[in-house]
């Protein structure tokens, strides 16, 4: 069983770019959220995915956005990039939507620096 | 305004003796409680969770206390080990079926 893969695990962009981030769900499960990690914070939620539609969403904006293909996989898409946005970026699976009996289960994310 | 608070950074102690990681919070509606575990360069990984219609729950080294009066939620870890040495997170389960979290406790295990 393959865990939460996400590539890339570094990036460096400039402000006003767009970036997209990728991640692949751990075999099984159906649903896929991002989490943004900022230095000295904890992991803050920023969408969840289902069935390829949007399932929540966190305090975000609509810069930040998403998908999740039939094979359960998943992009990040961040545009007009801030220096804000610098941050860990989290992908996460779980077989079902909630938590109670599914326990997310998390990739090693991408360190995204915006200069 | 922060639901889940973790009022110490970091934590140090020697190996062998108890580690205890607290977390308060805010929302009496809360409902499940977990703790994740994170060491640098990798993602989080569950340790260990509650329903608040428990007040502990127990897995090998590890248990989680909850005081719903006191709003007040707690990690033991017994005894602690150098590989325990990584920044563990306190949440509860959203709404939207997301996890919220504070911003985390750095636990040292000294050898």
């Amino acid at each position: 069983e393959t865990g939460v893969t996400q590539s890339p695990t570094h990036l460096i962009k400039t402000r006003g770019q767009q970036v997209t981030l990728r991640c692949s769900s751990q075999s099984g499960h159906n649903t896929v959220s991002w989490y943004q990690q900022a230095l000295g914070q904890g992991p803050q939620f920023i969408f969840q995915y289902y069935r390829e539609e949007e399932n929540g969403r966190g305090n975000f904006p609509p810069r930040f956005s998403g998908l999740q293909f039939p094979n359960y996989s998943s992009e990040l898409n961040v545009n007009a990039l801030e220096l804000d946005d610098s941050a860990l970026y989290l992908c996460a699976s779980s077989p079902r939507t909630g938590y109670n009996n599914s326990p997310l289960h998390f990739g090693n994310g991408t360190r995204l620096t915006v200069t | 305004d922060q639901q889940v608070k973790q009022n110490s950074p970091s934590l140090s102690v020697q190996e062998g003796r108890i580690s205890i990681l607290n977390c308060d919070y805010t929302n009496s509606m809360f409902d499940y409680f977990l703790w994740y575990k994170k060491y640098p360069a990798e993602g989080p990984t569950f340790l260990i969770s509650i329903s608040s219609i428990k007040d502990k729950n127990e897995d090998g080294r590890f248990t989680v206390f909850l005081n719903k009066s006191a709003k007040h939620l707690s990690l033991h870890i017994v005894p602690s080990q150098p590989g325990d040495s990584a920044v563990y997170f306190c949440g509860y389960g959203g709404s939207q079926g997301n996890l919220i979290f504070g911003k985390g406790t750095k636990l040292s295990v000294k050898p």
